[in-house]
């Protein structure tokens, strides 16, 4: 099942720069898209979301845009900070379907000082 | 800031038994989850509950997995009898609301099932 695909397994970035992190999904059926953060040994941790109904989602350095017609959304993280380097999840959910999130596969990002 | 916590953080248990999972969701969330994350696979949801009721559940969600809220304020995942490739993370999870609203899900930090 690969409805929620982020291709990239890593990236690494130096600090200050922008770390862009993209997913990609083929449910067309798909409304509300988050992306979660995690930390070895802990659960994941909400960084942000988006509704279908909007393009992009700002908080703080944390930006989500989402391109529907592509069935891509991305994460731009600016400026990047060394306590940012995590294993970063995109996730998506259908309204018809409970609230479940599917999930991708998820990117290492490594912030280099 | 409140929290979702899971208890035990490890368990190692035979094939063949019963294991219980705890977690103690955030105290005014009305909705609860399971998923888990088998060694380098995705994230993957097992149940949502509501109302003390399941909601939905996913294909892995089988006959010997259940979903209990025993009191106001655990919600547990019972596997009656363990494989071993029911070996995992489990990540019990809460949300406000559901549906049109769009309530974000907290995450505990997991339990790692270990079955040997």
């Amino acid at each position: 099942d690969q409805q929620v695909k982020q291709n990239s397994p890593s990236l690494s970035v130096q600090e200050g720069r922008i770390s862009i992190l993209n997913c990609d999904y083929t449910n067309s059926m798909f409304d509300y898209f988050l992306w979660y953060k995690k930390y070895p040994a802990e659960g994941p941790t909400f960084l942000i979301s988006i509704s279908s109904i909007k393009d992009k989602n700002e908080d703080g350095r944390f930006t989500v845009f989402l391109n529907k017609s592509a069935k891509h959304l991305s994460l731009h993280i600016v400026p990047s900070q060394p306590g940012d380097s995590a294993v970063y999840f995109c996730a998506a959910s259908d309204d018809n379907a409970g609230n479940m999130l599917t999930f991708g596969g998820g990117t290492r990002l490594m912030v280099k000082p | 800031e409140p929290e979702v916590t899971q208890t035990p953080s490890h368990q190692v248990t035979q094939m063949g038994q019963e294991v219980i999972l705890r977690c103690v969701p955030i105290s005014n969330h009305l909705y609860f989850y399971w998923y888990r994350q088998i060694l380098g696979q995705k994230v993957e949801f097992l149940v949502s509950f509501y109302n003390n009721e399941i909601s939905e559940k996913s294909e892995i969600f089988d006959d010997q997995f259940s979903v209990e809220r025993p009191d106001g304020s655990n919600f547990t995942l019972k596997i009656r009898s363990t494989k071993l490739e029911d070996s995992a993370m489990y990540f019990c999870a809460s949300s406000e609301g559901q549906g049109r609203m769009k309530y974000e899900q907290y995450f505990g930090p997991g339990t790692r099932l270990t079955v040997t």
